[in-house]
């Protein structure tokens, strides 16, 4: 009974793809993250959705473009993979300032 | 802006050591404050949190308490195990968490050893 899910957990691709991850929480959350985490466990903030509305777009490539079917779905496509998108991505949803994030999806871009 | 400013790690400690982890912040009103903890291959979970001055959070054996005189939130543990090896987080986040967004800290590694 997962609160926050992701899929694929593990993702290797070559550069100049394009691949999609997908997140999906059952909490009736309005709120919903894309973060990158890097080598370094440093943890950035990529979008915000609220209600499907795009929020916060913090200068993330344009090769990078979410999108939120409904409220409880938030996913990540990125075009043109560079060896430096090589990061674990984490969805996560909010509710009172609190976030629950997903496992994580592991992308190697080689 | 708000920021976090967290204690650098790695931080190794022997098992049943005294923990500290500095946190403290920057932000504009009253935020809530929180630990995150992210073990080896998960995400990050809630550890606990604080939404007022003087709040002490507290789970697992883990404690904090919001001090709004020295914007402070210190996470501390009397007796650290070896399964409490894991990446913490100090965060931040806005009263208004519609418009806002929550900021992290850049994480302490922690390492128990038996």
């Amino acid at each position: 009974d997962t609160a926050v899910s992701q899929t694929p957990k593990y993702l290797v691709t070559q550069m100049g793809n394009d691949k999609s991850i997908k997140c999906e929480q059952n909490l009736g959350h309005d709120t919903m993250y894309w973060y990158k985490q890097d080598s370094k466990k440093f943890l950035k903030i990529m979008f915000s959705y609220n209600n499907k509305e795009l929020i916060i777009n913090e200068t993330v490539p344009n090769r990078f473009s979410p999108k939120s079917p409904d409220k409880a779905h938030l996913n990540l496509h990125i075009n043109s993979l560079e060896l430096g998108d090589s990061a674990v991505y984490f969805c996560a949803s909010s509710l009172g300032g609190e976030q629950y994030f997903g496992p994580g999806t592991r992308l190697t871009v080689t | 802006g708000n920021s976090v400013t967290q204690m650098e790690g790695p931080v190794t400690l022997s098992e049943e050591a005294f923990l500290t982890i500095n946190c403290t912040y920057t932000a504009t009103g009253y935020p809530s404050l929180f630990w995150y903890v992210q073990y080896p291959g998960e995400g990050l979970q809630l550890l606990l949190k604080a939404t007022k001055a003087d709040d002490k959070g507290s789970n697992k054996g883990f404690e904090a308490t919001y001090r709004k005189e020295t914007t402070s939130f210190h996470l501390e543990k009397g007796s650290v195990q070896v399964s409490d090896s894991a990446v913490y987080f100090c965060a931040l986040s806005p009263i208004n968490t519609n418009a806002g967004k929550s900021t992290f800290g850049d994480g302490t590694t922690l390492t128990v050893k038996p």
